[in-house]
């Protein structure tokens, strides 16, 4: 595996479930993001993980819940989630360079809430 | 919150032709600026990334940036059909955070 990858990578879930989307980054990076991208909106950074320790919460509704085991591993676990969660949930990483992060995506999850 | 202003489009450029995507900030103190290129269905993928005023060229993309104006601009010469595609403009909120623009859909009609 090379890069930033997801998984699943469709994910249909009713409003009382509970599931976890998984990110995994093979890139030796020391900081991990969640976005989340509706439809005619821009991206929206949920959560920034850095050396595994949690730095960014945007204000983030408390049924998306992340999880920084490690450097390489990120999840965000989604319980009851709202028929307007549906989204595009993207994870990626950084390395910072002289000051600099660029930010990788993976392939991103598509969440559907029924 | 700090803003990212796009052209939604969509834009329409000729193949062969020039296409220029414009992007401004509100945020004076931004320092680093990236352009994603985002497919219908995928995820965005970095395609340039700017930080001094000037021009930086890579390939047919061209990053311009002017920080007394708050833009950044991207040039795509010689456009081709397998460009067309949302471009994604995003600035610096502090060290590791991202602003998005809301992106521009381009079109190359063959």
């Amino acid at each position: 595996e090379t890069g930033v990858t997801q998984t699943p990578r469709h994910l249909v879930m009713g409003m009382t479930n509970k599931k976890s989307l998984k990110c995994e980054q093979h890139l030796g990076h020391n900081a991990m993001y969640w976005y989340k991208q509706s439809a005619k909106k821009p991206l929206e950074l949920m959560f920034v993980y850095s050396l595994e320790e949690r730095v960014e919460n945007n204000s983030v509704p408390s049924r998306f819940s992340p999880e920084c085991p490690n450097s390489s591993h990120l999840f965000l676990h989604l319980h009851t989630l709202q028929p307007e969660d549906s989204a595009l949930y993207l994870c990626a990483s950084s390395q910072e360079l002289a000051g600099v992060y660029e930010q990788y995506f993976g392939p991103g999850t598509r969440l559907t809430v029924t | 919150q700090k803003e990212v202003e796009q052209n939604s489009g969509p834009l329409s450029v000729p193949e062969g032709a020039i296409a220029s995507l414009n992007c401004t900030y509100s945020d004076r103190v931004s320092q680093s600026f990236f352009w994603y290129r985002q497919y219908s269905g995928k995820s965005p993928e970095l395609i340039m990334s700017i930080y001094s005023n000037g021009d930086k060229e890579d390939g047919r993309f061209t990053a311009q940036l002017n920080k007394a104006s708050q833009y950044v601009s991207l040039l795509i010469r010689d456009s081709q059909p397998s460009d067309s595609a949302t471009y994604l403009c995003a600035v610096n909120e502090g060290a590791q955070k991202l602003v998005f623009g809301q992106g521009t859909r381009l079109t190359i009609n063959p």
